[in-house]
């Protein structure tokens, strides 16, 4: 069993369409997090998440919007995609918070054309 | 605010090699977490090791060593005898309590080629 898992692992898309990926772990832990890594593998946190609610927003745009259905699942819709948001999103999770082990799901590689 | 600095963006060595990995933080707290992690070809994120500022203890695994160094705020990474499937880009990173609101800040990640 897939400790964290996202789909899609690939997404193409134009520009200015919008496009959602989905994370779950089974892990039983409290936090998740989306993370995005850019081309030159620079790896950077978006958004936090504990028991459901938004912990951490880093001044991501607001055409970014993180969904948690429930403590298992941290999910990422995009509108109006711009060629600057191809990169890859890592979903993780934590059993509590940040100082602890992240178990990062397989990433999603995002290419807007 | 925390910075995390892995000056070497790319180092290559030939097989059964020791390898060095550097890695210099910056924080004004007085607990915190450091942290790498390795990043195979395969782009999945695999955790290595966590440390706190309290332990200043080398720690080895296998071939894989750790210097912890406060004084120097270094955390740097050794591989012993390296092997072609160390190959990968290794990332160096911090944390510190924060009320819940932590975050881990990663360095911007050192590309290691294993040559055969």
């Amino acid at each position: 069993d897939t400790a964290v898992s996202q789909t899609p692992k690939y997404l193409v898309t134009q520009m200015g369409n919008d496009k959602s990926i989905k994370c779950e772990q089974n892990l039983g832990h409290d936090t998740m997090y989306w993370y995005k890594q850019d081309s030159k593998k620079f790896l950077k946190i978006m958004f936090s998440y504990n028991n459901k609610e938004l912990i951490i927003n880093e001044t991501v745009p607001n055409r970014f919007s993180p969904k948690s259905p429930d403590k298992a699942h941290l999910n990422l819709h995009i509108n109006s995609l711009e060629l600057g948001d191809s990169a890859v999103y890592f979903c993780a999770s934590s059993p509590r918070g940040g100082n602890e082990k992240l178990f990062f799901g397989s990433g999603t590689q995002l290419s807007v054309l | 605010a925390q910075k995390v600095t892995q000056a070497q963006t790319e180092i290559s060595v030939v097989e059964k090699e020791d390898v060095t990995l550097d890695c210099v933080y910056e924080t004004r707290d007085t607990t915190y977490y450091l942290f790498w992690y390795k990043q195979p070809p395969s782009g999945e994120l695999v955790f290595l090791i966590r440390r706190n500022s309290f332990d200043e203890q080398n720690e080895i695994s296998g071939r894989y060593s750790w210097n912890f160094q406060k004084s120097t705020s270094s955390f740097n990474f050794t591989i012993t005898a390296s092997q072609v499937v160390d190959s990968a880009v290794y990332f160096c990173a911090l944390s510190a309590p924060n009320f819940g609101n932590e975050k881990l800040t990663f360095g911007t990640g050192t590309r290691l080629t294993i040559i055969p």
